[in-house]
């Protein structure tokens, strides 16, 4: 069963404490993984997609990677409006193109 | 450009009552998903269209749920009856068609929060 772990549920830092957040899967063949950000009362907004093991992509103060297990997101030098829940997405080759699998989330607080 | 839209944002209705959501994909979006949200857990697929048609409807979870994309535009999901499970937020999500080679980034309304009391 395609399957979706984030981790830590919840995590805090400082104002430029640098970090990283996990997303383990186990997907019948990985179509793409999504990292999502939500804010309170959002719905989620769309932050990248990893295709393949090895790959990288950058925005502004966050990196995510892909290896076969799992995707990282990194912060650096975070600041207090990356405060959000971060989501991770799986679509696999087992399920439609359009299903795709969530985790439960990473809810970041960045205090000043 | 406009995003994804959905209405109404809150629903608070009784067991056994009927509700009916709209989601307003992304112009030229093709693909419209919708997903649930219960309370504690992760946000889960229901349907798939493809213009109006159903392209998967694996995580509808009964015959309490109807959804429908007439003219391939918008769509509604109709919940009848409800009941105290149907609580939770209500995700409408769409899509370009890219191909098969490459995988649909969805981008996501505001959601609705339904609670049946």
């Amino acid at each position: 069963e395609d399957q979706v772990t984030q981790s830590p549920e919840a995590l805090r830092l400082q104002e430029g404490e640098s970090s990283s957040l996990n997303c383990s899967y186990t997907v019948s063949g990985l179509r793409g993984l999504f990292w999502y950000r939500q804010d309170p009362g959002k719905g989620p907004e769309f932050l990248f997609t990893l295709y393949s093991a090895g790959e990288e992509k950058e925005k502004e103060r966050l990196k995510a990677t892909l290896t076969k297990k799992e995707s990282f997101l990194h912060i650096t030098a975070p600041k207090p409006e990356d405060s959000a829940t971060y989501l991770c997405a799986v679509g696999g080759y087992g399920g439609s193109q359009g299903n795709l699998i969530f985790g439960k989330g990473t809810k970041l607080s960045v205090k000043p | 450009e406009a995003g994804v839209t959905q209405f109404p944002s809150h629903s608070v209705i009784e067991k056994g009552q009927t509700v009916t959501l709209r989601c307003d994909p992304i112009s030229g979006h093709d693909n419209l998903y919708w997903y649930r949200r219960v309370m504690g857990k992760e946000i889960k697929f229901l349907l798939h269209f493809v213009k109006e048609s159903k392209q998967d409807e694996s995580g509808m979870p009964n015959n309490r749920f109807l959804a429908e994309r007439t003219g391939g535009t918008y769509s509604t999901l109709k919940v009848q009856p409800a009941e105290l499970e149907d609580s939770g937020v209500y995700f409408c999500a769409s899509s370009q068609d890219l191909g098969p080679l490459a995988y649909n980034e969805q981008f996501f309304g505001p959601g609705t929060r339904l609670t049946v009391l």
